[in-house]
């Protein structure tokens, strides 16, 4: 358990909705990261927040947005959803930048 | 590009026998990180190497770094059928202001047979 919790394990939608995803990091970690993992595209970081501010972009479609809430926990919301955007959806977190990073268990999406 | 690609593609060994895997990257890195993932599951990280090392150990585990030839290694001593995963390296660039990012390859896929 790498004490990174993310809900729901799996999600079931339908194009063109709207979802969001949650997650909590570790006790005491600041850096949030969000990986998007599918068979095609493989692991693609996404976004990284630290102490709620928004740091890095990966790639992030305009479709997807996230944020970090003061108790550090964070949201990413992902609309008007293509069948394309099926995938598992990690999130991650680290004490600070440059460290090592722990992953949730993720999210598995299915657009239909 | 920065992102670590791994070679080979798909590695199946006995029990007991040792594990290699290349990680090639392209650009500057700050750090280099190799994780562990199970089938459909959370990656598990193992090693983070700093660009200024050339290696670490972790248990059965030994990772070393080429700055030089932009290359990385991650040796499994003594495997166990329990390694069976697929093994990433990652590429981590710190651009400043906390701003990180981890580049993944495309991962190693292990086979340890009993």
């Amino acid at each position: 358990d790498s004490g990174v919790t993310q809900t729901p394990k799996h999600l079931i939608t339908a194009t063109g909705q709207r979802v969001t995803l949650r997650c909590s990091p570790r006790s005491g970690d600041l850096s949030v990261y969000w990986y998007q993992q599918s068979l095609d595209q493989g692991l693609q970081f996404l976004i990284q927040y630290y102490n709620g501010e928004e740091r890095a972009k990966g790639n992030i479609l305009e479709r997807f947005s996230a944020q970090q809430f003061p108790d550090l926990h964070s949201e990413l919301n992902l609309s008007s959803l293509e069948l394309g955007d099926s995938a598992l959806y990690f999130c991650a977190s680290s004490v600070a930048s440059d460290y090592e990073q722990y992953f949730g268990p993720g999210t598995r999406l299915t657009v239909t | 590009s920065q992102q670590g690609e791994e070679d080979p593609q798909a590695l199946s060994i006995q029990e007991g026998e040792n594990a290699t895997m290349n990680c090639s990257y392209k650009t500057s890195i700050n750090n280099l990180q190799w994780y562990r993932q199970n089938s459909g599951r959370g990656l598990v990280h193992l090693i983070l190497i700093r660009s200024n090392e050339r290696e670490k150990h972790s248990g059965r585990l030994r990772v070393t770094l080429d700055t030089s030839k932009k290359s990385s290694s991650l040796l499994i001593t003594a495997s166990r059928a329990a390694d069976t995963a697929s093994y990433f390296c990652a590429t981590g660039l710190n651009s400043g202001g906390s701003n990180y990012k981890l580049t993944f390859g495309k991962g190693t896929l292990l086979t340890v047979n009993p």
